[in-house]
This record gives structure tokens, C-alpha cells and sequence, in this order.
């Protein structure tokens, strides 16, 4: 079947540096990514949608310039955290659709900033 | 807009215990419906979907019927184990928008011995 994988599982980092997250479709080619973001015990918040080859859109009240998307090929996007704060440790969560009705998501990344 | 609702937990079981876990959902389209699980610590697992109306999602042992007269999607299991304790999530998905996927606030159930 369809395997996302993200990179790193796991980061901590101080507050003012920046976290780059991979997110890889290892067996297929995926035009569309997506970025959520969850805080603990709470649902997925879509943060941004993107397509290979162009500016990601972001859902209403999500920094474009704090978290930047980088979808260059049809089998990788990132996610960078500029100069983070303590208020956007969260787990990250992507997810890859190649084929309509489904995505298909990454392991998740858990950001802690101190 | 596009949303999803589901029963808010945490449900707690016993063992062999019938399972319901309530979602019903709006869309201006025809959304897919899906159930995701997710284990402590680790992302989401798809568990079942479907695409259409009247369409029956499975997989081990658990069920859920698009119903499209209620607007409903509701898991069933028939008989829980202690290994099917989790957070579930129910989900829709419109393909005019693009996948755009809306996940319902989860469900937390522990299944006790």
C-alpha cells in the first residue's frame, strides 16, 4: 500500500531557531500534500495544502511566513518552523493523495521548543 | 462549510462490548467518508471509508454505512478487544476541493479486560 513517511519522528529545539520536517511518499507520486497540526487530545487542523510546482495554500489564521511549505517534487514536501516559540510545539502530521477520496498519512512529528 | 461531528468521548468498555461511535457530517457536495484510528503516539491509520451513498465500510470487524438520508457514518464493532483502544476520528473528503480532508474532534476508547 501507499507509505507516507515524515522526518524527524521526533525534535526538540530552543526557542528562536527553525525546524525543517520532511514528508516523503516512498511508493507512489503525490501531487497534492497536506500539513495538519494537533495539539493534545484535539482533532487535525488542515494548516496548508500544496501541489507540486506551487505555492501552498494556507488556511485562514496560519502564518504563510512562520511556517514556510516546500513541495519541489512529487515525492517530497517540507515543512520549516521559523524562529519558534514554545507555542508551536504540536505534533505535525502530513498526509500525501496520488489518487482522489484519499489521502494517505505520515508517522507524525512531535516539535517540542523549549 | 464542510464539517464533522462526532460523539465526544472518552467511551469507555468492556471486553466483547457492542461499540457505536456517532459522526454525522454537512458538505455543499458528495463527500467520501472516512474512520481513522490513531494509537498513542503514532498518526492516523485509515480503518475504513466510503464514497457514496448507501456504500458499507469493514475491516476488522468494525462497520460503518454511509447513510445519506441522515447525514450519518456511525462506527460499529460488534465485539471490542482490549487492542482496539484508541482515538478514532471520523472524516470527510470532498474531491472538488481539491481532497480538502475535515476530521471530526475524536473519540477516545478504552477497552478494559
Amino acid at each position: 500500500g501507499a507509505v507516507v513517511s515524515q522526518h524527524p519522528s521526533w525534535v526538540i529545539c530552543k526557542s528562536g531557531t527553525s525546524v525543517k520536517i520532511e514528508c516523503r511518499s516512498l511508493d507512489f507520486q503525490a501531487t497534492t500534500m497536506f500539513w495538519y497540526r494537533q495539539f493534545p487530545k484535539q482533532s487535525l487542523m488542515l494548516m496548508a495544502t500544496s501541489n507540486e510546482g506551487s505555492k501552498a495554500t494556507y488556511e485562514q489564521g496560519v502564518e504563510k511566513d512562520k511556517f514556510l511549505i516546500n513541495h519541489a517534487s512529487l515525492t517530497l514536501s517540507t515543512l520549516t518552523v521559523t524562529s519558534a516559540h514554545p507555542e508551536d510545539s504540536s505534533f505535525y502530521i502530513c498526509s500525501a493523495a496520488g489518487t482522489p477520496y484519499e489521502q494517505y498519512f505520515g508517522p507524525g512529528t512531535r516539535l517540542t521548543v523549549t | 462549510g464542510n464539517s464533522v461531528t462526532q460523539m465526544e468521548g472518552p467511551v469507555t468498555l468492556s471486553e466483547e462490548a457492542f461499540l457505536t461511535i456517532n459522526c454525522t457530517y454537512t458538505a455543499t457536495g458528495y463527500p467520501s467518508l472516512f474512520w481513522y484510528v490513531q494509537y498513542p503516539g503514532e498518526g492516523l491509520q485509515l480503518l475504513l471509508k466510503a464514497t457514496k451513498a448507501d456504500d458499507k465500510g469493514s475491516n476488522k470487524g468494525f462497520e460503518a454505512t454511509y447513510r445519506k438520508e441522515t447525514t450519518s457514518f456511525h462506527l460499529e464493532k460488534g465485539s471490542v478487544q482490549v487492542s482496539d483502544s484508541a482515538v478514532y476520528f471520523c472524516a470527510l473528503s470532498l474531491i472538488s476541493n481539491n481532497n480538502d480532508m475535515r476530521f471530526g474532534a475524536g473519540t477516545r476508547l478504552t477497552v478494559k479486560p
